[in-house]
């Protein structure tokens, strides 16, 4: 069964930091994946697509790596609206799996 | 601008049916394919099924294989998802979401509750 990783499940950094997600995907998939992060209380919204292309009005602080079966989302520098859950998900072919969510929040 | 509203989400008891509307506007429906996923209370997301631009194309997760049907109606410019023989497992807000190119999931609905209970 394909599967989609995360790591670590939860972080907690300072304001100002620089944050690294990681996501792993069973078998490759090219560079067909997407971040999403989801606020508490609120929809999803995408922020990277094809691994690495910010979505339109994204802050630059998100950056998004990766090809075949390891991929990373980067935040630059860490700000209080950044804290909510970010997950990654497959988009090549079906099923389209989400990965399990890594937890960010503010020391 | 893209609107995306669910609708048809309520209470129903374990193997019972409900249908799920996504009602679209902002954008020409029948261009983009379309998802469905779900969020369990307190969990995390959970791809559901899939459809392609013209409806000729659908995929499931195994957890919802021969029990959902995804479909659309161009001339409403309406999403569908049938739900049959629930599960009390399957209770969870339900997203209606467009594509953009490449199968991501770019615009997002508000979300339909959908809770099986006895």
């Amino acid at each position: 069964d394909f599967q989609m990783t995360q790591s670590p499940a939860s972080l907690s950094a300072s304001v100002g930091d620089r944050v690294t997600i990681t996501c792993r995907a069973s078998q490759g998939i090219t560079n067909s994946l997407a971040w999403y992060q989801q606020r508490p209380g609120k929809v999803p919204k995408l922020l990277i697509y094809a691994a690495s292309s910010l979505q339109s009005g994204v802050p630059s602080r998100f950056s998004g790596s990766g090809s075949g079966t390891d991929f990373t989302l980067t935040i630059s520098s860490l700000q209080p609206e950044d804290v909510a859950i970010y997950y990654c998900q497959r988009c090549n072919t079906g099923p389209f799996t989400f990965g399990p969510g890594t937890a960010v929040d503010i020391k | 601008q893209v609107q995306l509203v669910e609708s048809g989400g309520g209470v129903v008891q374990p193997g019972g049916s409900l249908r799920l509307s996504c009602a679209t506007s902002g954008y020409i429906f029948s261009n983009y394919a379309m998802h469905w996923v779900r969020q369990a209370p307190g969990k995390g997301l959970e791809w559901v099924a899939f459809i392609s631009y013209d409806g000729s194309i659908d995929r499931y997760a195994d957890s919802v294989k021969g029990r959902f049907t995804i479909s659309r109606d161009s001339s409403k410019n309406t999403l569908y998802l049938q739900m049959n023989s629930l599960k009390v497992e399957d209770t969870a807000m339900y997203y209606c979401t467009r594509e953009r190119r490449g199968f991501y999931s770019e615009y997002w609905g508000q979300g339909a509750l959908v809770t099986v209970s006895s």
